[in-house]
Formats: C-alpha cells, sequence, structure tokens
C-alpha cells in the first residue's frame, strides 16, 4: 500500500523560527498535498502540487509556502512561525486529483510558542 | 464555490446499532464524493467515494454512502456499529470540472457505546 512519511510527529519552535515540514511518498505519485486540521475548522488546504517544481495555493496560502525538487518530496515552509499556526499538518498524495483517493500521512502536531 | 456541511459535530451510538453520519454539499455541477475516516493519532484513511453510477456505494470496513441528488446529501451508513468504528469522519467534495481542490467538512465524532 502507499506509504506517505512525515518527518516529525511532534515538533516545538519559537516564533519567528523558520519551519519545514517534510513529506515523502512512495508509490510514485504526481499529486501532493498540505492541509492543516484544526478543530471545528476541519481540513484545510494551504498548498498542493501537481508535478516537480510546480506549485498552487490552496485556500489557506499566507504564511506558508512550499518546495518539490523531487517527485517524492514535498516540504512545507514557514518562514517565521507565529503562534496561530500552531496545528497539526497533514501531507496527502494521490495518482491523480480528481476522483481518485488521497493518501495520507500521520500528520506533524506543531506548536509555536 | 463549493462547500461541505457535516450539522453534527458528535454522534453517540449504542454497539450493534445501525449509525447515520450526514454530510451535505454544494458544488457546481456534478460532485465526486468521499468519506474518511481519522483514528486517534493517525492520518486520514479512505472509507468510499461516489463518482457516477449506483446512488449505493460500499466501502470498507462495511460503510455504505447513499448519494442523494435531490437533496444534495451523502449520509454515512453501517448496518450495526462496533466499538472499533468510534473516531473522526470527514466528508469531502470535488467539482468534476472546474476547480481542483478537494473540500472537507469540519469532522462528526463518533462514538459507539459498548
Amino acid at each position: 500500500d502507499v506509504k506517505v512519511t512525515q518527518s516529525s510527529r511532534y515538533l516545538v519552535k519559537r516564533t519567528g523560527e523558520k519551519v519545514f515540514l517534510e513529506c515523502v511518498q512512495d508509490m510514485d505519485h504526481e499529486n501532493m498535498f498540505w492541509y492543516r486540521q484544526d478543530p471545528g475548522l476541519g481540513l484545510r488546504l494551504i498548498y498542493f502540487s501537481y508535478d516537480v517544481k510546480m506549485k498552487e495555493k490552496g485556500d489557506i496560502p499566507e504564511g506558508y509556502s512550499v518546495s518539490r525538487e523531487k517527485k517524492e518530496r514535498f516540504s512545507l515552509i514557514l518562514e517565521s512561525a507565529s503562534t496561530n499556526q500552531t496545528s497539526m499538518y497533514l501531507c496527502a498524495s494521490s495518482l491523480s486529483y480528481r476522483n481518485e483517493k488521497l493518501f495520507f500521512g500521520s500528520g506533524t502536531q506543531l506548536s509555536v510558542l | 464555490a463549493q462547500s461541505v456541511a457535516q450539522p453534527e459535530d458528535q454522534v453517540n451510538v449504542a454497539e450493534g446499532n445501525p449509525l447515520t453520519v450526514k454530510c451535505t454539499y454544494s458544488v457546481s455541477g456534478n460532485p465526486y464524493l468521499f468519506w474518511y475516516v481519522q483514528y486517534p493519532n493517525r492520518g486520514l484513511q479512505f472509507l468510499l467515494k461516489y463518482i457516477t453510477g449506483d446512488n449505493l456505494v460500499k466501502g470498507s470496513y462495511g460503510f455504505e454512502a447513499e448519494f442523494n441528488k435531490s437533496q444534495t446529501s451523502f449520509h454515512l451508513k453501517k448496518p450495526s456499529a462496533l466499538v472499533s468504528d468510534s473516531a473522526l469522519y470527514f466528508c469531502a467534495v470535488r467539482a468534476q470540472t472546474g476547480a481542483n481542490n478537494l473540500f472537507f467538512g469540519t469532522g462528526t465524532r463518533l462514538t459507539v457505546i459498548p
């Protein structure tokens, strides 16, 4: 089965730090996604990518950037972390992006102090 | 604009009883509809999807969902709940044309009481 691996399960950072969240998938999927999950708000799409070096903004891209230098790896970058970015971050991948299911990683719980 | 509503934050059901988790959606044109489940400290797992065809979709772990176009609903159901079904359930929708994003609902926490 597809495996989506997020590098950290828990992360604690200070306000203003630059934060990197890494995600790797092992099934040669074209599409990769970063979501954040907050209680009462569900999942909200931050950025997604359909190919290497390609990226598109999701619903809440402000304060974030992404990098996809290799097909299997999709990184989320918080240039200057703020407390309102404390959240659960979920990475996902899919073979195609319309009617195919997403495969999710286990998530990274980020706390910004 | 696309959106998903899960009107119940919490659903409690006794073990062995049927369960329903509600979902309504709004999308331009025809939808692709999905249900995902999240167990504690885990990522989301795919349960089932509706693309086209039969309105009753069967998925993993004995779950099924019924697509109702006139009511714009896609409720998740299971004939007999298990304690192990206790989890957070998310409904999601994507338009078949136009916007690429998959929109998720806010989630419904299902608790199955032994």
